[in-house]
């Protein structure tokens, strides 16, 4: 079945990175993109982030352009996110999100399935 | 950036009941809208894209109106497992923002 499986929590410092993966199977990774979103304690989500699995092409939120990344590996069929100079106001529930393969269509489509979520936590 | 309020913030109902949740957005985003359900502990889960389409596996008691900047979520008789939070999603324009939510509760 369609399936994105995300890796496990992290516990971090303030100033560090964080990685997240998340593997996809049951459908063609490359015919898709992928969102990355956030959900702070008590929040509703945030949008951070959308990359083309075919293109590689990236749209980010402006919130996060200059310390997070959006990465695809298509031979494991994997996407990836990285999160630099982490503060303690970005602990939350990491998602990622199926999403259309072309930014143009992102208006009539919906971010279906998501992922079951990694919480990261950043804390001294 | 689109703002959208969704209202009311909380909503008692009994199982049987019609839910009517609203998401306002602060411009236009044409039918660019999108509604998903998150129960505890879970991740949020597609319901209704381009305002009225059901997502695949979606029940026909959920039904997604409206157009511009005013829709509607619609629950026509809800069963014990529809008591959640529900977010909308603007999809119209960069960046993609969501509402603060509505959470159906049991009465």
């Amino acid at each position: 079945q369609v399936q994105l499986v995300q890796s496990g929590a992290e516990v971090k410092k303030p100033g560090a990175s964080v990685r997240v993966s998340c593997k996809a199977s049951g459908f063609p990774f490359s015919s898709y993109g992928f969102s990355w979103l956030r959900q702070a304690p008590g929040q509703g989500p945030e949008w951070m982030g959308w990359i083309s699995a075919y293109t590689g092409d990236t749209y980010y939120a402006q919130n996060f352009q200059d310390r997070f990344t959006m990465t695809t590996d298509t031979s494991t069929s994997t996407a990836y996110m990285e999160l630099r100079s982490l503060r303690s106001d970005d602990t939350a529930v990491y998602y990622c999100a199926r999403e259309v393969v072309r930014w143009n269509l992102i208006a009539r489509a919906g971010s279906d399935p998501w992922g079951q979520g990694t919480l990261v936590t950043v804390s001294s | 950036e689109i703002v959208l309020t969704q209202s009311p913030a909380t909503l008692s109902l009994s199982p049987g009941e019609r839910a009517t949740l609203s998401c306002r957005a602060s411009q236009s985003v044409s039918s660019s809208l999108a509604w998903f359900q998150q129960k505890p502990g879970l991740a949020p889960r597609l319901l209704i894209y381009e305002a009225s389409n059901r997502a695949t596996g979606i029940p026909a008691r959920f039904s997604g109106s409206g157009s511009g900047t005013d829709f509607t979520l619609t629950i026509s008789s809800l069963e014990p497992e529809d008591f959640a939070v529900y977010y909308c999603q603007q999809r119209s324009n960069w960046p993609l923002t969501f509402g603060g939510g509505t959470k159906v509760e049991i009465k």
